[in-house]
C-alpha cells in the first residue's frame, strides 16, 4: 500500500548547520509530495510541495526535490536557525478514481541549539 | 482572509459517549479534510468532503462520520468513543480545483481526551 517513511528524530543541530531530513515513499500512480511543519501546540503549516517528478519545492530557505527514480523527497536547508525547531512531516497525496487520499510520515523533530 | 478555525479547542469525554467537532474552512475553499493525530505520530487521514459529499476515506470505522454544510464548514462525529480515540483532531481546508493543485491549510486542532 501507499506509505511514507521519514528518518527518526530527534535531530539536534547547532545554529547555522546544514539540515537534511530524509523522506521516501511508496505509492501507486503519480503522487504529489509535501512537507509540513508543526510548532508546539499548533496545527500543521504547509512548508513546500512538488506535484511531479524533478520539481523542486522551496520556501523560507528550505528545499526538496521530487526524485521519482529513488522515490524520495528529502528536505534540506543550508543554515538552520533556532526558530526552525519544530516537527517536520513528509506527506503524499494520491488520487484514485477522483477521490483523494493523504498519507503522512510519523514526523521528525528538529532541535536547533544556539 | 480568515484561516481555518476549529472548535472546541479541548474536550474531555468518557468511553461510550458521542462527540461532535466543528471546522470552518478558509475563505474561498470548498473542500474539508479531517485527520486524527495521536501523540507523537503523524496525522492519519479520516475522510474528505467536497460539495457536501464524502470524497475519500482512510481506514477508520463507520462510527467516524462527517458532514459538510452549504457554507463549506464541516463536522466530525465520533460515536461510541474508545480510549484510543484520544488524539488531536485536525481539520484542513482546500480548493479542489484546479485538479492536482490542491493544497491543504490546517486549523489548530481539537484535543480530545477519552476517559
Amino acid at each position: 500500500g501507499d506509505s511514507v517513511t521519514q528518518m527518526e528524530g530527534p535531530v539536534t543541530l547547532s545554529e547555522e548547520a546544514f539540515l537534511t531530513i530524509n523522506c521516501t515513499y511508496t505509492a501507486t500512480g503519480y503522487p504529489s509530495l509535501f512537507w509540513y511543519v508543526q510548532y508546539p501546540g499548533e496545527g500543521l503549516q504547509l512548508l513546500l510541495k512538488a506535484t511531479k517528478a524533478d520539481d523542486k519545492g522551496s520556501n523560507k530557505g528550505f528545499e526538496a526535490t521530487y526524485r521519482k527514480e529513488t522515490t524520495s523527497f528529502h528536505l534540506e536547508k543550508g543554515s538552520v536557525q533556532v526558530s526552525d525547531s519544530a516537527v517536520y512531516f513528509c506527506a503524499l497525496r494520491v488520487v484514485t478514481s477522483g477521490t483523494y487520499k493523504y498519507i503522512f510520515g510519523t514526523g521528525t523533530r528538529l532541535k536547533v541549539l544556539a | 482572509e480568515t484561516g481555518v478555525t476549529q472548535s472546541p479547542t479541548h474536550l474531555i469525554k468518557t468511553r461510550g459517549q458521542q462527540v461532535t467537532l466543528r471546522c470552518s474552512s478558509q475563505s474561498g475553499h470548498n473542500t474539508v479534510s479531517w485527520y486524527q493525530q495521536a501523540l507523537g505520530q503523524g496525522p492519519q487521514f479520516i475522510f474528505q468532503y467536497y460539495r457536501e459529499e464524502e470524497n475519500g476515506r482512510g481506514n477508520f470505522p463507520p462510527r467516524f462520520s462527517g458532514l459538510q454544510f452549504p457554507n463549506y464548514s464541516s463536522e466530525l462525529n465520533v460515536n461510541a468513543l474508545e480510549l484510543d480515540d484520544s488524539a488531536l483532531y485536525l481539520c484542513a481546508s482546500s480548493s479542489i480545483l484546479p485538479v492536482g493543485e490542491e493544497t491543504q491549510y490546517f486549523g489548530p486542532g481539537t484535543r480530545l481526551l477519552v476517559l
